[in-house]
């Protein structure tokens, strides 16, 4: 059965530094692999997704995340942060096919310090 | 662009009533997930259509059932509401059964409150 880790339940930032949300998987096959972003009570907004080619993905307002199959990971990054990227992230595998669901990572609660 | 749409947004319940969610799809797209998200939570797999017919079951409740209508939209039905039934529910859709044309697109939810 697919699984997703995110090892960290919490994280704090101050704004303006660098970010990195990690993110392990276990998947059988090929992994469709996704991050997520939530603010409180809000919906689920795709940051971006990988399904194959280039390792590097880049997504939206300013993150990237890179696969890594050898330890299959795939973490997320953003230079340099802002107040509003405060939220939490959730990392998510998926066959991408089949209608199948995905499995979500219990997510990482940013914090960012003025 | 348009988005997945859920209605309605809030909705409270008493014990052991019946709550039916809708969710209408992005146009084009032909499959519907539903999720369920309990407070501090990630959110669970329940439930799948492919063409209106019932694709992947996650972890949905035998109380629960949910189907897909001629025009895509999706509905799910919850009796004998019980109080951790409280939660957030997400319906997603995407095109052909893959994320790879588009993704997986959620609705904003509808926060179920049980009392």
């Amino acid at each position: 059965a697919q699984s997703v880790t995110q090892p960290d339940i919490h994280i704090t930032v101050s704004e303006g530094a660098s970010l990195e949300l990690r993110c392990n998987y276990s998947y059988g096959a090929t992994p469709y692999l996704f991050w997520y972003v939530q603010s409180p009570g809000q919906g689920l907004q795709l940051l971006l997704k990988y399904f194959s080619g280039d390792t590097l993905v880049q997504g939206i307002k300013g993150f990237e995340a890179e696969f890594k199959r050898s330890q299959s990971s795939f973490n997320l990054r953003k230079p340099s942060v802002h107040w509003s990227d405060a939220a939490e992230y959730f990392c998510a595998v998926g066959p991408g096919g089949g209608a199948d669901g995905l499995t979500f990572g219990k997510g990482t609660h940013l914090i960012i310090q003025p | 662009a348009a988005g997945v749409i859920q209605s309605p947004r809030h909705l409270i319940k008493e014990k052991r009533e019946t709550a039916t969610l809708k969710c209408y799809p992005i146009p084009r797209h032909d499959t519907v997930y539903w999720y369920q998200q309990g407070p501090g939570q990630d959110p669970q797999f329940l439930i799948s259509f492919y063409e209106k017919m019932q694709s992947d079951k996650g972890s949905i409740p035998d109380r629960f059932s949910a189907q897909q209508f001629s025009d895509y939209h999706s509905e799910l039905n919850m009796s004998s509401l019980e109080l951790g039934d409280s939660a957030l529910y997400f319906c997603a859709s995407s095109y052909d059964r893959t994320a790879t044309a588009g993704g997986y697109t959620f609705g904003s939810g509808t926060r179920l409150t049980v009392v």
